[in-house]
């Protein structure tokens, strides 16, 4: 079984859309995270997300949102898609806030604005 | 956070060693991880080492931490075709509750 999967694995779309990832993870991790990938390959942290505490990278524009219906699901939303947003996105998982437990993956999701 | 560096490529023939090499920005930091991505996928943890240690050692893997120089390495034994992959080195900033993650390195095995 998949530990993190997240959905579609591949997303192609038009400037000015708005699109949902989706991500689930079944180890039972307290918290979930949304890194973007860019085609340098540099990994920055979007979110994470926790008990209901929700800490944003100052730097993210607010057309993206995360969304946490349970504590094994963490989606990201994005409104008015712009060609900047082309990139790799990663969803990943960890026991606890803290940063003692190592960080868990999916297989990422890769976005193309056109 | 600042930047963790990376050289971002390196190149071994199959049966060397690699050491990939890393200099991280805090020294507070409690625990650092080398992550491997194979193309097309997430990141897969490789290994990580406690900041109270020098040295950690996981079959091919050896991991050396110089926390004077906030300098990490990874070597590699006996390089194989299928460890071609992007290698990313990450710490856990004070203050930060997510990884820093480093620019990755891209090693190429050449048969």
């Amino acid at each position: 079984d998949t530990a993190v999967s997240q959905t579609p694995k591949y997303l192609v779309t038009q400037m000015g859309n708005d699109k949902s990832i989706k991500c689930e993870q079944n180890l039972g991790h307290d918290t979930m995270y949304w890194y973007k990938q860019d085609s340098k390959k540099f990994l920055k942290i979007m979110f994470s997300y926790n008990n209901k505490e929700l800490i944003i990278n100052e730097t993210v524009p607010n057309r993206f949102s995360p969304k946490s219906p349970d504590k094994a699901h963490l989606n990201l939303h994005i409104n008015s898609l712009e060609l900047g947003d082309s990139a790799v996105y990663f969803c990943a998982s960890s026991q606890g806030a803290g940063m003692d437990s190592p960080l868990h993956f999916g297989n990422g999701t890769r976005l193309t604005v056109t | 956070g600042e930047d963790v560096e990376q050289s971002l490529f390196l190149s071994v023939r199959e049966g060397d060693s690699s050491v990939i090499n890393c200099t991280y920005t805090d020294s507070s930091s409690t625990y650092l991880y080398w992550y491997k991505q194979e193309p097309g996928a997430g990141l897969q943890l490789l290994t990580y080492i406690f900041s109270n240690m020098d040295m950690k050692q996981d079959q091919r893997l050896t991991v050396l931490l110089n926390k004077k120089d906030k300098h990490l390495s990874l070597r590699i034994a006996d390089t194989q075709t299928g460890d071609s992959a992007i290698y990313f080195c990450a710490e856990n900033q004070t203050g930060a509750n997510n990884l820093f993650f480093g620019t990755g390195t891209r090693l190429t095995v050449i048969p």
